[in-house]
């Protein structure tokens, strides 16, 4: 099974900063990883796929990179409703599993 | 407008059954894979299951595998999860999720339902 980490676990950031949360493949999972933001109460949030893709809707202060193992998400110009908890998930394979999370909080 | 619509959740006991519901609007679930996700209380996002658009392929994590069934019903365009032989641990908000993209390489999770609580307890 490909098996994902992300870092860091928690991230403390004031509004208008830039962040970038990583996320790692124990293999190559070429471009097939989606990034999530899930914040308490609410349905999980689809932001990119395929790696870098944005999903109609999410503002472009998002973006990712990576291929391979090697994955980014970056936010630019955080927003009061970018904190939460951020997930990637991958698709190469079953079982299709997500990374641990990254909590995002306001500093 | 697409909607997944979760249901039948609720407290049961340890070594109980319960069966879920997943009613789409909007799309047909025999187009798409489906997926099962849950989040389990102060934990993170966990996949769960998965059938594939003609009903035939299911696949299941390893927690879960043997003890859950993944089922669809074309006609009412509604997917199902029956949970079995529950344990403490499968206490989780469960959502059903719909498979996009047209190429493989732009697959992704990208309609979800609202979630149905499951208490083992």
């Amino acid at each position: 099974d490909i098996q994902l980490a992300q870092s860091p676990s928690f991230l403390s950031a004031s509004l208008g900063d830039r962040v970038s949360i990583s996320c790692r493949a124990s293999e190559d999972i070429d471009t097939y990883l989606t990034w999530f933001l899930k914040k308490p109460g609410k349905v999980p949030q689809l932001l990119l796929y395929a790696a870098s893709t944005l999903e109609n809707g999410v503002p472009a202060r998002f973006s990712g990179s990576g291929s391979g193992t090697e994955f980014t998400l970056t936010i630019t110009n955080l927003q009061p409703e970018d904190f939460g908890t951020y997930y990637c998930q991958h698709l190469k394979s079953y079982p299709p599993s997500f990374g641990q999370g990254t909590e995002l909080e306001v500093k | 407008q697409v909607q997944l619509v979760e249901s039948g959740g609720g407290v049961v006991q340890p070594g109980k059954s319960l069966k879920l519901s997943c009613a789409a609007s909007g799309l047909t679930l025999r187009t798409f894979p489906v997926h099962w996700v849950r989040q389990a209380p102060g934990k993170g996002l966990e996949w769960v299951a998965a059938i594939s658009p003609d009903g035939t392929d299911a696949t299941y994590a390893a927690p879960v595998r043997g003890r859950f069934t993944i089922s669809r019903d074309i006609r009412r365009n509604t997917m199902f999860l029956q949970l079995s032989s529950l344990r403490v641990e499968d206490s989780a908000l469960y959502y059903c999720a719909r498979e996009g993209g047209t190429l493989t390489f732009t697959k992704r999770l990208d309609y979800w339902g609202q979630g149905a609580l499951v208490t083992v307890s």
